[in-house]
This record gives C-alpha cells, structure tokens and sequence, in this order.
C-alpha cells in the first residue's frame, strides 16, 4: 500500500518552544492531509485538515493559531505547534487519502511529543 | 454527532483462542464502517471494511459484518496468534459532508503463547 512517514518520530521540548511535524507522502500525491492527535488510552482525534495550495480547515476547539497547518506541496505538510506547553503534549498523527478524499487513508507512524 | 464505541481493553488472550471486539455506532445516514489495527512502532493500517449494511469485511482471519439492526461492526477471528498483538480501533466515515473518520478509543489485544 500507498506510504506515509512522519518526522521526527519522537521530539522532546522545553516550554514555550515551537516545534514543526513534517508528514510526506512517499509515493502518492495527496491535495489533502490530516492531522490527528491522541491521547493515553484514548481515540484518535481529528485536528484538522490541511489543504495544498489553500489554508487549513480546523475542527472545532483547535486553536488554528497554536497549531500551524502549511500544506507546502503535493506530498508535504507541516504541523507547527507553537509556544508549546507540557498539556499539548500528546502523540500526533498524520494521514493521507490516496486518490481523493473519499479513498482509503494511509497514516503515518506518528510523532510523540513531550513538552517539559 | 457522529461516534463510535468500542470495548475497553486490554484484551488478553491465549494463541488459538477466538476473538471477539465489540463496536457499535452513532451516525446519521449511511456510514462507511472500518477497522484499523496498529501493531508496536507503526502507524495504523485498515483491516477491513464494510460500505454498506450486511456487507462483510475480511482480512487475514479477521472479520466483521456490517449490522445496521444493531448499528454494530464486531471484529471477529477464530484463532488468534501471538503476531496478532496490537491496537485495534473501530471506525466510520460518513457518506455525507467531508467524509471525515470517526475513531473509537481502541482495543489493546494481547495474545501470549
């Protein structure tokens, strides 16, 4: 299947950093990413949506400006979190849909973020 | 809205053993119905699917029968192995919208030899 990779894979932070999450689609384009946290023995939850060559679409209570969506091309999107503090601490996941929104999503292996 | 529940775990069972994970579902219309397992390390990969009612999803040994009845998508295997270890979430997309994927909170399987 399609392959979607994430780095760094783990990131450990001092308070009121900002850190960037890179999420790549290695061998498909994707005009559409998604950007998942999630929590200890907890579900996935959506964050956002990143469009290439447009702003963001964010799901209600995400602060668009703490956690910055740059869909920079075809197989690229970043996830900034900025000014980070220890309760945005969490594992956060990408996914990408090959050949269109409605089509089977490929997730990445994720990005464990510690903030101290 | 939209939601998914599935069984706390973990799970813990013996190789051969059968396997049975609950997931019922809250959706308006149609919902496509998913299950991702995430093994140690990796990042979540689809099992199997079913898009419509009384369709049935299978994937090596597993398997789960869209009821629409029972709004549930119950994972099922008759004999499970020690590789089949992991995370197991439940999850539906609807057929309405932006088609966005509505997670469970996950089931942690553990099969010990």
């Amino acid at each position: 299947g399609a392959v979607v990779s994430q780095h760094p894979s783990r990131v450990i932070c001092k308070s009121g950093t900002s850190v960037k999450i890179e999420c790549r689609s290695l061998d498909f384009q994707a005009t559409t990413m998604f950007w998942y946290r999630q929590f200890p023995k907890q579900s996935l939850m959506l964050m956002a949506t990143s469009n290439e060559g447009s702003k963001a679409t964010y799901e209600q209570g995400v602060e668009k400006d703490k956690f910055l969506i740059n869909h920079a091309s075809l197989t690229l999107s970043t996830l900034t979190v900025t000014s980070a503090h220890p309760e945005d601490s969490s594992f956060y996941i990408c996914s990408a849909p090959s050949g269109g929104v409605g089509n089977e999503q490929f997730f990445g292996p994720g990005t464990r973020l510690t903030v101290l | 809205g939209d939601s998914v529940t599935q069984m706390e775990g973990p799970v813990t069972l013996s190789e051969e053993a059968f396997l049975t994970i609950n997931c019922t579902y809250t959706a308006t219309g149609y919902p496509s119905l998913f299950w991702y397992v995430q093994y140690p390390g990796e990042g979540l990969q689809l099992l199997l699917k079913a898009t419509k009612a009384d369709d049935k999803g299978s994937n090596k040994g597993f398997e789960a029968t869209y009821r629409k009845e029972t709004t549930s998508f119950h994972l099922e295997k008759g004999s499970v192995q020690v590789s089949d270890s992991a995370v197991y979430f439940c999850a539906l997309r609807s057929n309405t919208g932006f088609q966005k994927l509505v997670f469970g909170t996950g089931t942690r399987l553990l099969v010990s030899p």
